[in-house]
């Protein structure tokens, strides 16, 4: 299977801040990379698909880039209701796997 | 509105059997690949199976395979998981999700039932 590695495993910002997250793929996955919100007690939600594609809804401030094995979510002028754990999924390969999750806290 | 309605979770003993429904509307069911996620507490994503659109593909994660069935009922909108031969490794909340558009993009999530496994 293939492993996703995120980076780091929690930061902490404040409101306006930007933030970027990083995942690394162990082995070349194009651009099938999906990033996920998640709030506590919640289901994940799509923000980016295909890398960089939002997912309609989901503010301009979220941003996705990379291709092949690194890639990045970018979450410029950071919201009160941004703050949630972040998951990175390859969809390249099956079976489908994400990358362990990170915690973006309020600073 | 596109949803997904998990239902079936609950407490069981390491060994016991339980199974999970997913009511799906707002959307036509049959024309979509669907998957079971499943997070224990605290912890991360793992996915679980997968059926087809006519339920005629079925995948399975090692951890489960042999022990899990998914299938679907396309004319009640309903995804099924029947989970037998429970272990303390398998609690967790578990999410129906809809595949959308190819390539593992998981898009509703229902909003998950919890599994408990427990003596």
């Amino acid at each position: 299977d293939i492993q996703m590695t995120q980076s780091p495993s929690s930061v902490s910002a404040s409101v306006g801040d930007r933030v970027t997250i990083t995942c690394r793929a162990s082995q070349f996955i194009n651009n099938w990379l999906v990033w996920y919100q998640q709030k506590p007690g919640k289901a994940p939600k799509l923000l980016i698909y295909a890398a960089s594609s939002l997912q309609s809804g989901v503010p301009l401030r979220f941003s996705g880039s990379g291709s092949g094995t690194d890639f990045t979510l970018t979450i410029t002028s950071l919201q009160p209701e941004d703050f949630a754990t972040y998951y990175c999924q390859q969809g390249d390969t099956f079976p489908p796997t994400f990358g362990q999750g990170t915690r973006l806290q309020i600073k | 509105e596109v949803q997904l309605v998990e239902s079936g979770g609950g407490l069981v003993q390491p060994g016991g059997s339980l199974r999970l429904s997913c009511a799906a509307s707002g959307f036509t069911f049959s024309r979509h690949w669907m998957h079971w996620i499943r997070q224990a507490p605290g912890k991360g994503l793992l996915w679980v199976s997968r059926i087809n659109s006519d339920g005629t593909s079925i995948s399975y994660a090692d951890s489960v395979k042999g022990r899990f069935t998914i299938s679907r009922d396309n004319a009640k909108n309903t995804l099924y998981l029947q989970m037998n031969s429970l272990r303390g490794e398998d609690m967790a909340v578990y999410y129906c999700v809809r595949e959308d558009g190819g390539s593992y993009k998981f898009e509703p999530w229902g909003q998950g039932t919890l599994v408990i496994v427990s003596s």
